[in-house]
């Protein structure tokens, strides 16, 4: 069982639309982040939570402690943001990050 | 540097060979990560340096995995004797402390014939 699940694992969307993309982990955790990794490789850090709601442009990430659960939204979504986006935690006692597998999104103009 | 750079970008080696990979973190970056990705998969998390604190090794797959860091500069990954299982993209992180947001250098692409 990984400690980290992440879904959908692909998700196509029309250009304009509201995008979730949710995780939920099974560990203690210190903080959890969100990555996006592009086509090319790159991996770039959106948001490190570990408790409540960020924002970031079109980017919100919520963290719901409790529940171990944490979404990732997309409003007004554009082709630009087409990559795959992942959910690590980094656990509550020592420095062990576990990863998801990742959610695989394209935005269609 | 302005970001976090990652040498060579990419290594072939015939299985046995043993391989170095650098990382040189942003300047100033206490913490350290090694990641790696196999083709398809998710990243796993193989070491962690802060400071001048002993590593976490803790994900580190076999003891041919081994990592270094100079003081908060950089770091070698050395992966000894090495198998096909191997390949896969060494990525290193760097942050400004262990609760910080990470920088992620472009990889180091591993193919192991």
């Amino acid at each position: 069982k990984n400690e980290v699940e992440q879904s959908p694992q692909n998700l196509t969307a029309q250009e304009g639309e509201f995008i979730t993309i949710n995780c939920s982990y099974s560990v203690g955790i210190s903080a959890l982040h969100w990555l996006q990794q592009h086509p090319g490789g790159g991996i770039v850090s959106l948001f490190m939570l570990s408790s409540g709601k960020k924002k970031h442009g079109r980017l919100i990430a919520t963290i719901n402690i409790q529940e171990k659960h944490s979404s990732l939204h997309i409003t007004a979504s554009h082709p630009r943001d087409s990559a795959v986006y992942i959910c690590a935690v980094r656990r509550g006692t020592g420095n062990q990050f576990y990863f998801g597998t990742g959610t695989s999104l394209t935005v269609i103009p | 540097g302005a970001g976090v750079s990652q040498s060579p970008s990419n290594k072939v080696t015939e299985k046995g060979k043993d391989v170095e990979l650098r990382c040189d973190p942003i300047s100033g970056h206490t913490a350290l990560y090694w990641y790696r990705q196999r083709l398809g998969q998710g990243l796993e998390f193989l070491i962690y340096f802060q400071g001048n604190s002993a590593p976490d090794k803790s994900g580190l797959p076999s003891d041919r995995f081994s990592a270094e860091r100079t003081g908060e500069s950089v770091s070698t990954l050395t992966i000894q004797r090495t198998q096909q299982e191997d390949s896969a993209v060494y990525l290193c992180a760097s942050s400004s402390g262990p609760m910080g947001e990470q920088f992620f250098g472009p990889g180091t692409r591993l193919t192991v014939l």
